[in-house]
């Protein structure tokens, strides 16, 4: 199976309210993981990245969790709203990695309801 | 700033076609990447490169060719187009291989092999 996968492939969310979007990855040699934001017919966009030495980062409006101990990442939205619709990735590189590509999960859709 | 650009956006191929999907990034990046991504599944990588003149292959390479002859243009081949290939193709660059920096990607090109 995939090393890196979501928990839930959608979450549907009022706007305005908060989303945590999670990820679990089962190798333990990853050392560096980003969170992406697709939207429909557009390549995948950056939204915020974080090492293995972290525990979580902060940037506009959104937070990134890492629990390196049951090997979990999460995303967090602060107020949610409609633009945040969209399907979310984890990627994991792993360390050391020849090639530097990223692994990707499979990705959550989200749904902000107005 | 372009960043990386995908042409083209669409195309409809039938079995045993040749084609290439060009692919060009503007931010001086080194790292160059090569993405498929079929119905509901994260990216797989097909090819990668680190520098001008220096390919090599990823996950999922069977199929394809590419060719890295400037530091900006990276185009991906397909020799004989077959049904397994109909996907999105997403091209990607880095600042970095082995280092922690964020993959920047293009809108993707949709391929339909018939």
């Amino acid at each position: 199976g995939e090393s890196v996968g979501l928990h839930l492939p959608t979450l549907s969310v009022q706007e305005g309210d908060n989303s945590i979007i999670n990820c679990a990855y089962s190798n333990s040699a990853s050392d560096y993981f980003i969170w992406y934001k697709q939207e429909s017919g557009k390549g995948p966009q950056f939204i915020i990245d974080i090492r293995s030495n972290m525990d979580k980062r902060q940037g506009q409006r959104v937070t990134v969790l890492l629990n390196k101990t049951v090997k979990h990442l999460s995303l967090q939205i602060a107020a949610t709203q409609p633009g945040d619709s969209a399907v979310y990735f984890c990627a994991e590189k792993l360390y050391g990695g020849s090639q530097g590509n990223l692994i990707f999960g499979k990705g959550t859709k989200l749904s902000v309801k107005p | 700033n372009a960043g990386v650009t995908q042409t083209p956006k669409f195309r409809i191929l039938k079995i045993g076609q040749s084609m290439t999907l060009q692919c060009t990034q503007d931010m001086n990046h080194n790292y160059m990447y090569w993405y498929r991504q079929d119905p509901g599944m994260g990216l797989k990588l097909i090819y990668y490169s680190v520098g001008a003149g220096i390919t090599d292959k990823g996950e999922v390479p069977n199929g394809y060719n590419v060719s890295r002859s400037t530091t900006e243009d990276f185009p991906l081949r397909l020799e004989l187009a077959a049904p397994s290939q109909t996907s999105v193709y997403f091209c990607a660059s880095s600042y970095s291989l082995g280092g922690n920096q964020p993959q920047h990607f293009g809108d993707g090109t949709r391929l339909s092999i018939l």
